[in-house]
């Protein structure tokens, strides 16, 4: 089993819609980060979260520590937000990845 | 700012030969970090290099190794390629250790024939 589960594995969903990626992990971690990577490879880290609740523009994310669960939340999606989503956590400083979640806006 | 530069971005290798990539930090950016992206594992971790010193690893054979200079710049190297090491190798850079700060570059793609 991973250490880090990512649901859903692929998300396609219309332009304007709400949308939520889940990640689970299984041991203690440091903090966690939500990672976009668009075609071509290139990473951008969005968020780095130890606990609570971050946001930014139209991106948020959240972590219960105790429940070892975060979300990334997408308000009013758009064509531009398509990329693989990675959640990663920092366990002994270092990142262990999920599998990511492509995520899909049709216009 | 200037971002993270990776160099060369595309590299096609033959079994058996060696490989060494470069990374650029952001300036001012002590720590780099190196992942390897396949199809079939995902994203891994491979080592952090931080003032020179490595700091952490992955779980790679020994075949797989890097260094840091005193300008912060890293080079990886991989001997004795194998088809298997064909992958998208990204660096990362940060002003501090430990993965909480993370500052990706556009990666390598190497290809092993």
């Amino acid at each position: 089993k991973n250490e880090v589960e990512q649901s859903p594995q692929n998300l396609t969903a219309q332009e304007g819609e709400f949308i939520t990626i889940n990640c689970s992990y299984s041991v203690g971690i440091s903090a966690l980060h939500w990672l976009q990577q668009h075609p071509g490879g290139g990473i951008v880290s969005l968020f780095m979260l130890s606990s609570g609740k971050k946001k930014h523009g139209r991106l948020i994310a959240t972590i219960n520590i105790q429940e070892k669960h975060s979300s990334l939340h997408i308000t009013a999606s758009h064509p531009r937000d398509s990329a693989v989503y990675i959640c990663a956590v920092i366990l002994n400083e270092k990142l262990t990845f999920g599998t990511g979640t492509r995520l899909t806006i049709i216009p | 700012k200037a971002g993270v530069t990776q160099t060369p971005r595309y590299l096609i290798k033959t079994r058996g030969q060696q490989v060494t990539l470069s990374c650029s930090p952001i300036s001012g950016h002590r720590s780099v970090s190196w992942y390897q992206q396949t199809p079939g594992q995902g994203l891994q971790f491979l080592f952090e290099y931080f003032s020179e010193t490595q700091r952490n690893k992955g779980n790679f054979p020994g075949r797989f190794s890097g260094r840091q200079f005193s300008n912060s710049r890293s080079e990886m190297n991989v001997s004795t390629l194998e088809l298997g090491d064909s992958a998208l190798y990204l660096c990362a850079s940060s002003s501090m250790t430990g993965s909480y700060e993370q500052y990706f570059g556009p990666g390598t793609r190497l290809t092993v024939t």
